[in-house]
This record gives C-alpha cells, sequence and structure tokens, in this order.
C-alpha cells in the first residue's frame, strides 16, 4: 500500500529536542523530493521544509531556520526533521509530504502531533 | 516570508461555480510556474487538486480547475456537489529557496 508513516511526536518542554521521521512504503523513496508541513490548532498550513530528490538542496522556513533540520536515508525509505531549540510556537500537527513535482505534493502522510508545553 | 493571501471564505449552491483567488507578489505567484492548491476535510490530511499552475493530478475530477494572471492564481470549482465543503489552501515556490501558502478559504456548499 502506498503511504507515508510518520511517528516521533510527543509533548516536550521548550527548549528540548524532538526528531520526528517519516517512512515510505509501496513506491520507490529515492525517486522524490519531500517536504514537511505543519498545522497548529485551527489553523492553516505552514510550510517547515524541502528537501530535493538527491538531497543536494534542502531549505528551511525562516521560523525554523537554524533550529531545525531535514535530511533523508534513502537506505531506510525514510524522511526526517530533527526539531531542536523547541518552541511554544512550534506546537502542531506535523505531515510530511511527496512531491511528484515541484511542489506537486501528490501523497501526504496521517501526520503526527507535536505539543512544546511547560 | 509572507503568506498569500486568500479570502477566508467562499460559498456556493449545488451545481454552481466558485472561484477562490490566491494573491502573492512577482516573488513567489507571479514569478512561479509551481502553484498548488489543496484540499482539506476536517481531520483529514491535506489532498492535491492542481500542481504547476494547471495540472491535475490522476484521480482529481474535472471540475477542479487552475489559472493564474499576474500575481494571482485561482481556482474554480464547477458543478459543486456537497462533498466539496472543505478547506482549500494555495502554495507557491518563491524564488528557489522557500515554499509559501495562503491562509486557507473554507468553503460552504449552501
Amino acid at each position: 500500500q502506498v503511504q507515508l508513516v510518520e511517528s516521533g511526536g510527543g509533548v516536550v518542554q521548550p527548549g528540548r529536542s524532538l526528531r520526528l521521521s517519516c517512512e515510505a512504503f509501496g513506491f520507490t523513496f529515492s525517486d522524490h523530493g519531500y517536504q514537511w508541513v505543519r498545522q497548529a490548532p485551527g489553523k492553516g498550513l505552514e510550510w517547515v521544509a524541502f528537501i530535493w530528490v538527491d538531497g543536494s538542496r534542502e531549505s528551511h522556513a525562516d521560523t525554523v531556520k537554524g533550529r531545525f533540520t531535514i535530511s533523508r536515508d534513502n537506505a531506510k525509505n525514510t524522511l526526517f526533521l530533527q526539531m531542536n531549540s523547541l518552541r511554544v510556537e512550534d506546537t502542531a500537527r506535523y505531515y510530511c509530504a511527496k512531491d511528484m513535482a515541484i511542489n506537486g505534493l501528490d501523497l501526504w502522510g496521517q501526520g503526527t502531533t507535536v505539543t512544546v508545553s511547560s | 516570508q509572507s503568506a498569500l493571501t486568500q479570502p477566508p471564505s467562499a460559498s456556493g449552491s449545488p451545481g454552481q461555480s466558485v472561484t477562490i483567488s490566491c494573491t502573492g507578489t512577482s516573488s513567489d505567484v507571479g514569478g512561479s510556474s509551481y502553484v498548488s492548491w489543496f484540499q482539506q476535510h476536517p481531520g483529514k490530511a491535506p489532498k492535491l487538486l492542481i500542481y504547476a499552475v494547471t495540472r491535475r493530478p490522476s484521480g482529481v475530477p474535472d471540475r477542479f480547475s487552475g489559472s493564474k494572471s499576474g500575481n494571482t492564481a485561482s481556482l474554480t470549482v464547477s458543478g459543486l456537489q456537497d462533498e466539496d465543503e472543505a478547506d482549500y489552501y494555495c502554495s507557491s515556490f518563491a524564488g528557489t529557496t522557500s515554499v509559501l501558502f495562503g491562509g486557507g478559504t473554507k468553503l460552504t456548499v449552501l
């Protein structure tokens, strides 16, 4: 079954770290670029980061730059988001998405929830 | 990195057509071939409707169409159906280093 499955979310105190994972099933993970997109409770979608198909380029939103890092492990069919120095405003549901073309996010995971609270 | 501007709400009766706008700048929507539209039902992950401004992925009904003029992209939903009631988001590459989303439009089918 073609799907993306996120994991790694949870409740964490401000300033701590979390690493999100997104494992791919049913297709060739290495053939595509990926994005992380988040959605705070009751709010809209916010782009977090993207990584190119060959991993040669990655970029992060200004709101997370220097704190979050997107990476991929093609051997494990897995996308990662390392989140350091977490803030209350990072509280959101985090989705990973496969890019079928540039910015054509045709497959999304179910999301994983991150809550940053003291 | 300011969000793209969408109307917060839109509505139409079954069978009618509705158009949702997405306004940016020449640095994003106006200068990008990579504008997408997503549909999100409550509690669900977003679904891709349109990519590359006008292209529809397989499986998306041709009732959904995209266009762009200047710095404004548009999504038109024709022949409205009850199941079209959802939140709709536009997205655009901004240069080569970032992606922007619109604030979202809640579509109500009357």
